[in-house]
């Protein structure tokens, strides 16, 4: 199975700032790798696929970057409604594979 | 816009079977994949595995409790089975779409509620 990395666990943040977690693969997965934000009680919403395409809808504040095993997701001005967690997630192969996530907090 | 809205048993005794029934409102089960995903404290988000409409099926080999997945394509439904269920098997279960955007990527871009199913004597 492929191992997804993320760093931080969790990070503190206040509105404005600019958030950068990072997501490791544990062998090359081209650009097979999605993003997604979770709020307390609902299921996971996509932000991201193949590593730097935003979801149709989503705020152009969240970008993505990266290819083969090492890839970044960045907010550049965090706003109230993205305090939440986030995971990454390879496609590359089966059994698909996630992050242990990273909690952004106030 | 596609939703998917799920269902089943949320409390179970050791050994019992595990059932959960998503269904697909305001989209096809064809060209897609449905998966069956998991989240507990432990061990945050685990896939289990996923079906397409003609019953082809895919699962996590490291799941220890046995797993079966089908498909109703008449109801627009699909089921997840797992057999002899432990209190490790304790979690929110979520089903989910997998899309497929140009040649081949992947993501899980329409879930359902969750469900949540504790094991417990």
């Amino acid at each position: 199975d492929i191992q997804m990395t993320q760093s931080p666990s969790s990070l503190s943040g206040s509105v404005g700032d600019r958030v950068t977690i990072t997501c490791r693969a544990s062998q090359s997965i081209s650009d097979y790798l999605n993003w997604y934000q979770q709020k307390p009680g609902r299921a996971p919403q996509l932000l991201i696929y193949a590593a730097s395409t935003l979801e149709s809808g989503v705020p152009s504040r969240f970008s993505g970057s990266g290819f083969g095993t090492d890839f970044t997701f960045t907010i550049s001005s965090l706003q109230p409604e993205d305090f939440a967690t986030y995971y990454c997630q390879q496609s590359d192969s089966s059994p698909r594979t996630f992050g242990q996530g990273t909690k952004v907090e106030i | 816009q596609v939703q998917l809205q799920q269902w089943g048993a949320g409390l179970l005794k050791p050994s019992e079977t595990l059932s959960l029934t998503c269904a697909v409102y305001g989209g096809s089960l064809s060209s897609h994949y449905y998966a069956w995903i998991r989240q507990s404290p432990g061990k945050g988000l685990e896939w289990i595995g996923e079906i397409n409409h003609s019953g082809t099926t895919k699962y996590n080999p490291s799941l220890k409790s046995p797993v079966t997945m089908s498909v109703d394509t008449s109801k627009s439904q699909f089921s997840l089975n797992l057999t002899s269920v432990t209190a490790a098997d304790t979690a929110m279960y979520y089903c989910a779409r997998e899309i497929r955007t140009g040649s081949s990527w992947y993501s899980f871009d329409s879930w359902g509620q969750g469900t949540l199913v504790t094991v417990s004597s």
